[in-house]
């Protein structure tokens, strides 16, 4: 089976551009998440989805960051302009979740997009 | 600061040895789960283990689990040059309306490396 589907899986650019990651999560998965990963601050949520309706987007650093989920297939992370400091690994995460809302499954992740901004 | 907190933050030992990772956390959970990370590749997931369980055993992988201490170990036996990775622990803890859309806080982890 498939798992999720991470695209590019390395982008270099520059301070300034617009940057666009996307997901293809497991099909049949309702809940999809987003994470950014650096040394200095880990693993971070930043923002998750449930039948592709955003739930939390807390996480998400500026206003320079947006994420949709058109649907249940697919997704995009947008930093618009981009920073240097937005380098990183950004991870997307997919999980089946119960009708009501919880969920005892694992997150299955894709690759990740090793974003470097120069 | 993070709901899951791993210890050793490194651990370095001969293959064949046992290896152990604690997780600490701090509020009530559905479930916690441990997962490795293998370098220049995303986060695979080991083991579940739920807040009604204390222990759970996967090959060479025992998980245990003391929701009066709020914390957790991973025990890996034998290990093996390929275990070398990093180990994160995550907890599910629902929100306030009793939802968790299986969101996952996770630890810093725990960098392990075994030496052939």
């Amino acid at each position: 089976d498939a798992g999720v589907i991470q695209s590019p899986r390395h982008e270099v650019t520059e301070m300034g551009q617009e940057v666009t990651l996307r997901c293809k999560p497991i099909s049949g998965h309702n809940s999809l998440f987003w994470y950014r990963q650096t040394m200095m601050r880990g693993l971070e949520l930043l923002i998750y989805f449930n039948n592709n309706v955003p739930i939390d987007d807390s996480g998400m650093p500026e206003d320079r960051f947006s994420a949709k989920m058109p649907n249940a297939s697919f997704s995009t992370l947008k930093i618009q302009p981009s920073e240097p400091r937005d380098s990183a690994v950004y991870f997307c995460a997919s999980s089946p979740v119960g009708a009501s809302g919880g969920s005892n499954q694992p997150q299955h992740f894709g690759d990740g997009t090793r974003l470097s901004i120069l | 600061s993070q709901q899951g907190e791993e210890d050793p933050q490194a651990l370095s030992i001969q293959e064949g040895e046992n290896a152990t990772m604690n997780c600490s956390y701090k509020t009530s959970i559905n479930n916690l789960q441990w997962y490795r990370q293998n370098s220049g590749r995303g986060l695979v997931h080991l083991i579940l283990i739920r807040s009604n369980e204390r222990e759970k055993h996967s090959g060479r992988l025992r998980v245990t689990l003391d929701t009066s201490k709020k914390s957790s170990s991973l025990l890996i036996t034998a290990s093996r040059a390929a275990d070398t990775a990093s180990y994160f622990c995550a907890t599910d803890a629902s929100n306030a309306g009793g939802t968790s859309y299986g969101k996952l806080t996770f630890g810093q982890g725990t960098i392990l490396t075994v030496h052939p």
